[in-house]
């Protein structure tokens, strides 16, 4: 079965310190997809990035970084120099590609925190 | 231009109320979806649609009704309102890739807040 899991609830740093937010996934699947999605104070869901099973290239984009490791099903999110503008809860996301629909299990969240 | 709006964004009512949330999409999906996301901040799907056509229904008590007109909207009804529906009510729309089962981004909608009293 599908499960996503996020074990830290909440983490607080100090703005300019980096922050990973761990993600660990269970699925049966060969083929599938991982999100990260954004829910700042306001409430609005903000995709973030999607990657699939077969490509375990890490990714950057500013300063958010990706490190999706098959071989301990991690799919972990950190951001550098953390900024106020980061305070959210972040959800990982699991999508499996063999069932016949479309599927998506959200871990529970980490709440960041960052204390200017 | 926004890509997934619903309305109303806020929603106080009355136990035993009927409501419902409209949720309308711009972006040419062809799949749409209702999240229920509770007082824990916990996301959990409720409904998926494919070309006006159910597709999920996870465990969701009937009082909850989707209806999708087109492919571009999905209505959810609630009937005889509880306590326990209290929470923010997500939709959402991807393109599901016929045939090639990849699974494109779902792109959410700003949440419908919905209190019961």
């Amino acid at each position: 079965a599908q499960k996503v899991t996020q074990a830290q609830t909440e983490i607080s740093v100090v703005e300019k310190e980096d922050v990973t937010l761990d993600c660990v996934y269970e699925t049966r699947d060969t083929t599938y997809y991982l999100f990260w999605y954004k829910q700042p104070p306001s409430g609005e869901l903000v995709f973030l990035i999607r990657r699939n099973s077969f490509d375990e290239q890490n990714e950057i984009s500013g300063r958010y970084s990706w490190n999706f490791q098959k071989s301990t099903s991690s799919f972990n999110f950190t951001i550098t120099a953390s900024q106020v503008v980061d305070s959210a809860v972040y959800f990982c996301a699991l999508s499996e590609s063999e069932t016949s629909y479309d599927k998506v299990i959200f871990g529970p969240g980490t709440s960041l925190s960052v204390i200017p | 231009d926004t890509a997934v709006s619903q309305t109303p964004k806020y929603l106080v009512t009355q136990m035993g109320n009927d409501k419902s949330i409209k949720c309308e999409q711009n972006l040419g999906h062809d799949t749409m979806y209702w999240y229920k996301q509770d007082s824990k901040k916990f996301l959990k799907i409720m409904f998926s649609y494919n070309n006006k056509e159910l597709i999920i229904n996870e465990t969701v008590p009937n009082r909850f009704s989707p209806k999708s007109p087109d492919k571009a909207h999905l209505n959810l009804h609630i009937n005889s309102l509880e306590l326990g529906d209290s929470a923010v009510y997500f939709c959402a729309s991807s393109l599901f890739a016929s045939g090639i089962r990849s699974r494109v981004t779902q792109y959410f909608g700003p949440g419908t807040r919905l209190l019961v009293l």
